[in-house]
Order: C-alpha cells, then structure tokens, then sequence
C-alpha cells in the first residue's frame, strides 16, 4: 500500500489568485493522477502525472489551467491558476498501477470567493 | 464512452441490516473494477478491488461481486453498523487509457 501526504487540506482563496497543491508519496510510483470532486458530484481525472514527461490532460482541462509538475518520482504538484468560484471542489490526488488498488490523498478543499 | 451507474444514489437502513449496492458499466474492456468509500470533506479508502478475471472478492463484513459480462457489481455489507456510514463509490478501471471511471456513489446512513 501507498501513504499520500496532500496539503494543504483546506484553502479559501479569492477570485484571480492560484493555488498550488502538493502531493508526497511514501514510496516511489510511476503513474500519479488528480482528480476534481465538484460539490455533490463524482470523481472526475484532470490528468495523468508521470516522471519526466508532460502531464496527459483529459477533454475539458488543460495545461494553462492546471499546470502540474512531477520532479521526481514521489512527488507532484497541481496548481489551479486564475480561480473562479466555478473552481471551488475537493482536488485529490492518488497512486496505483493498473493491476493494483489505487490510493488517494486526504484531498485539498478549496474554496473560492 | 464508458458510463458507470449506482442504484441506488442514497439508502437509509436500520442497525443490523444486511444490504446490497449496485454498480452498473457500459463497456466490458476493464482492467479491474474496485469499491471505495468516502467520509465527508475526506479523501477516499480501497473497500475492495475485483480484477476483469474474477467473480468476487471478500473483506470481513464486505463483499464484492462481478459479472463483466453482464456490466454489473454488488457491494453486499453484511450486519450494517452506523460506522458503515458513508458514501461508496464504484469504479472500473478501462484498458482503454488505463483510465478510472468512477460512478456518483450511494450515500448510505445506517441508523442505531
């Protein structure tokens, strides 16, 4: 099993500022993913983070936006840039390969005024 | 395009209840599909994880069924406990970009 160490838990922010959340893992993993959890809504990938390579982002997001950093192989960062109330969600990250139970983050809740 | 649906969205149930949640998918291309439960305003925990190749799992009190073929799981929780409550959420992962899809989950209450 995985331990995901994601901070910071909670924010509250203003409209036009970023926020950069980050992800730790206790071992080393190839394929980290965030998600966005929209009030009252499911799970939704923003995108795939591996090492040394560009993040893959789904329909709907993209780099400008979101842009995430994977430095090394226990750690990955997800800014949210320009944030509008519309971006107001829970953001979580986690860790698994594909045979394997995926593990998350305690999750960000981000709030934005 | 791979939907995942559960029935049902919400289930209130007296303590001591046995109960079923249902997981239904519209492409049968999955790697694995696996049950999560999520506290509020928290992250979500692993119940139970089937892969494409087996019929069920088991975890204590838990069970987890699936019938690829058919596009369908169960997660069975036996002699229910207001600890149980939470909202459970299924998820498959597709072959097709090694994506997990989750479905909107079943808030379940159980009530002492």
């Amino acid at each position: 099993s995985a331990v995901i160490s994601q901070k910071p838990s909670r924010d509250i922010c203003q409209r036009g500022t970023s926020l950069t959340i980050q992800c730790q893992v206790d071992s080393q993993v190839t394929m980290m993913f965030w998600y966005r959890q929209q009030p009252g809504q499911s799970l939704t990938l923003i995108a795939t983070a591996n090492q040394g390579s560009e993040a893959t982002y789904e329909s709907g997001f993209v780099i400008d936006k979101f842009p995430i950093s994977r430095p090394n192989l226990t750690f990955s960062t997800l800014t949210v840039s320009n944030m509008s109330p519309e971006d107001s969600s829970i953001y979580l990250c986690s860790v698994g390969t594909p045979n394997e139970k995926l593990f998350f983050g305690s999750g960000t809740q981000l709030s934005v005024l | 395009k791979q939907e995942v649906t559960q029935i049902p969205a919400a289930l209130s149930v007296p303590e001591g209840e046995n109960l079923v949640l249902n997981c239904s998918f519209t492409d049968s291309a999955i790697y694995n599909l696996q049950w999560f439960r999520q506290d509020p305003g928290k992250g979500l925990t692993s119940l139970l994880l089937i892969q494409s190749s087996q019929r069920e799992q088991t975890s204590g009190r838990l069970n987890a069924s699936l019938d690829k073929s058919s596009g369908r799981s169960t997660l069975y929780i036996a002699a229910s406990q207001p600890g149980d409550s939470a909202t459970y959420l299924c998820a498959v992962r597709k072959i097709e970009g090694n994506k997990l899809v989750f479905g909107a989950g079943t808030i379940l209450r159980v009530k002492s």
